[in-house]
């Protein structure tokens, strides 16, 4: 069964510095997504990814975040300046079409903010 | 604005027994509705989706989830619960218009008690 792949799985970082967050979407899907979730807390979208552009944002998804398809195949996620309050799981999801209505999510990159 | 309410933070159920973990949702348009089940350190797994037709929707591991629109609700259901069960249940939803943002519920823990 196709899957979407994230990459690392955990990361550590020092407060103030970038980090890039990786995924491989499913191949033929068209429409990508990120969420995240702080520890025991609800699932929260960031940002949606359609035709090489953000086609909507959330609150969260402020200037310090920006996402990238740079090749066709991957689709990264990029924190600026790392705050602690971005430690969170965060989660990649791509879907096939607009009226396709099943997500399909990656395991997540734990981010570990220090 | 859409919203989803998961009322329970835990429930517990026995082996064996039956087992409901509730949903309520507002939207403005027609619902789409989802359930994801999330295990310990790992991603989001779809279980089931509502988008239109019967309101008893059959869904992956033996679990269902019927659609009410009256009481705006979509619990999740299984005749006989087993231990592997145990996890967390996400219940989301989206209105039918725009590029499909997903608000996810809190999340229900459910333990299955040997």
């Amino acid at each position: 069964e196709p899957e979407v792949t994230q990459t690392p799985s955990h990361q550590v970082t020092q407060m103030g510095q970038e980090v890039i967050l990786r995924c491989v979407p499913i191949s033929n899907h068209l429409y990508f997504y990120w969420y995240r979730q702080i520890l025991g807390q609800k699932v929260e979208f960031l940002v949606s990814f359609y035709n090489n552009e953000i086609s909507e944002k959330s609150e969260i998804f402020d200037d310090q975040f920006s996402v990238e398809r740079p090749d066709g195949s991957n689709f990264t996620l990029k924190i600026r300046s790392t705050k602690l309050e971005d430690s969170a799981m965060y989660f990649c999801a791509s879907k096939t079409r607009q009226a396709d209505y099943g997500y399909t999510f990656g395991s997540g990159t734990r981010l570990t903010v220090v | 604005a859409q919203s989803v309410a998961q009322p329970e933070d835990q429930v517990n159920v026995a082996e064996g027994n039956p087992l409901t973990v509730k949903c309520t949702y507002s939207v403005s348009g027609n619902p789409y509705l989802f359930w994801y089940v999330q295990y310990p350190n790992r991603g989001l797994q779809f279980l089931l989706k509502y988008i239109t037709g019967d309101n008893l929707v059959k869904g992956s591991y033996g679990f269902e989830a019927e659609f009410n629109k009256s009481q705006t609700s979509f619990h999740l259901k299984k005749p006989s619960a087993l231990v592997s069960d145990s996890a967390l249940y996400f219940c989301a939803v989206r209105d039918d218009g725009g590029y499909q943002k997903v608000t996810f519920g809190t999340g229900t823990k459910l333990q299955v008690i040997p």
